[in-house]
């Protein structure tokens, strides 16, 4: 059972581009999605919430499509700092454990 | 400063022995919960809490034990370590279950020989 899915990457770009990652739910039930930021052997750490209607916080824009079951984080202007891995979390309303996505792996290179 | 705080942040051990690993968050959040982390699987959740006293199963809990004394405390017990059981382990918490994030604590490296 994997509710979640993400590519897991390597996605390798250069300093400057424009990437964007999408995730996958299987559950209809998801109520609330996250994007976090894991760097490696670290805790992962919160980058945004997802609203239905889409968010952005400077660079990083997050985007829900309900109807098709997937939500998506754009990193614009890419920074070696964003090197990285990226983490979609969905939280059921019939469910008390959050499901999370395995991850995507970012190399901003120079 | 808000924070999840996890002990040890590397701890050795041998087949048996039993352990503990220490949660402490200060954000009076009522949820707390336990994570492996291991290579190609992603994050499992073992355990969590719902609020003082209130524990329950997440995706792995065989091997694992927790209790839930005080709201502040979420103590993963290992009564008798395998092999199998050397993972990276992260406690989070949050204010909600069903719609707040996750604070995760900085991570325990356990290994089991």
């Amino acid at each position: 059972r994997k509710e979640v899915e993400q590519d897991p990457g390597p996605f390798n770009v250069p300093e400057g581009a424009t990437v964007a990652f999408n995730c996958t739910y299987s559950n209809s039930a998801s109520q609330s999605f996250f994007w976090y930021r894991q760097d490696c052997r670290k805790e992962p750490k919160l980058l945004m919430s997802v609203y239905s209607s889409g968010n952005e916080d400077g660079r990083f824009t997050a985007q829900l499509n309900r109807a098709s079951q997937y939500i998506s984080l754009l990193i614009r202007d890419s920074k070696l700092s964003d090197s990285a891995t990226y983490l979609c979390v969905g939280l059921s309303g019939g469910s008390y454990i959050p499901t999370f996505g395995r991850g995507t792996s970012l190399i901003v290179h120079p | 400063e808000a924070q999840v705080t996890q002990n040890p942040r590397y701890l050795i051990t041998v087949t048996g022995k039993k352990l503990t690993v220490t949660c402490s968050q200060n954000m009076n959040h009522e949820y707390m919960s336990w994570y492996r982390q291991d290579p190609g699987l992603g994050l499992r959740q073992i355990y969590y809490s719902m609020n003082v006293e209130v524990t329950d199963k997440g995706d792995v809990p065989e091997g694992y034990k927790v209790s839930r004394k005080e709201k502040r405390n979420f103590p993963l017990i290992l009564e008798s370590p395998s092999p199998n059981q050397t993972s990276l382990y992260f406690c989070a918490s949050s204010r909600s279950a069903l719609s707040s994030p996750l604070h995760f604590g900085n991570g325990t490296r356990l290994t089991v020989t």
